[in-house]
């Protein structure tokens, strides 16, 4: 069974301020972890993924995340804010075996104050 | 990259009618193709994962007979709502997963949606 639990469903921050988006997973088997961005009226978009390879992911947009086994986080991260990064932000984790079907976390809607 | 489209991209309908939503994968052959559900302000819910040629799995929950899902080729899936009532209202959105030239075979990639409003 797998599950993701992002920590909070609404974020706020101010232009040119550091993001954070949290996020923590739970996997019965080795996951990949994945962050998508969904804009209004637009498909969802893959900012980034872990596949077992180096922990630190750099996605699309200056984003990046850092996966961290032993606290099963996957916290998604951008220096600096810009307007257009207001979205709304999902966390996925898959498992390497089976249908490898997604599991979506709950969102996070990320604001931008000018 | 690859692409993911969707037919309509928002319909309307009176109760009891039947609605058609299709997905198109338009650069790549999608061997599998999942279909999602989210309701406003919340996370997508895996509704069922179709293979081409063959039955869709459906998730614990999602009434088969209602959700007819076809996934005759592969570049084309379709989703059926049967005799749509008001609580299915929602937006479906399709993803796509196969192979072809510049396409990674593991990587899902997903339609703009459907919202579907039912009167």
């Amino acid at each position: 069974a797998q599950s993701v639990t992002q920590l909070d469903s609404h974020v706020s921050v101010s232009e040119g301020t550091p993001v954070l988006l949290r996020c923590n997973y739970s996997s019965s088997y080795s996951p990949s972890l994945f962050w998508y961005v969904q804009h209004p009226n637009k498909g969802l978009q893959l900012l980034l993924k872990y596949t077992s390879a180096a922990t630190l992911v750099k996605g699309i947009n200056g984003f990046e995340a850092e996966f961290k086994k032993s606290e099963t986080s996957f916290h998604l991260t951008k220096p600096s804010a810009h307007m257009s990064d207001a979205a709304e932000y999902f966390c996925v984790v898959r498992p390497d075996t089976g249908r490898r079907a997604l599991t979506f976390g709950s969102g996070t809607r990320l604001q931008v104050q000018p | 990259g690859a692409v993911v489209s969707q037919h309509p991209s928002w319909v309307i309908c009176k109760s009891g009618t039947s609605v058609k939503i299709e997905c198109r994968s338009l650069d790549f052959q999608a061997t599998t193709m999942f279909w999602y559900r989210q309701f406003p302000k919340q996370s997508l819910m895996l509704m069922a994962t179709s293979n081409e040629g063959s039955k869709a799995t459906y998730e614990q929950g999602v009434e088969k007979d209602k959700f007819l899902i076809n996934h005759a080729s592969l570049t084309l899936s379709t989703l059926t709502v049967t005799s749509a009532h008001p609580e299915d209202s929602s937006f479906y959105i399709c993803s796509a997963r196969g192979g072809g030239a510049g396409v990674t075979i593991d990587e899902q990639f997903f339609g703009p949606g459907t919202r579907l409003t039912v009167l």
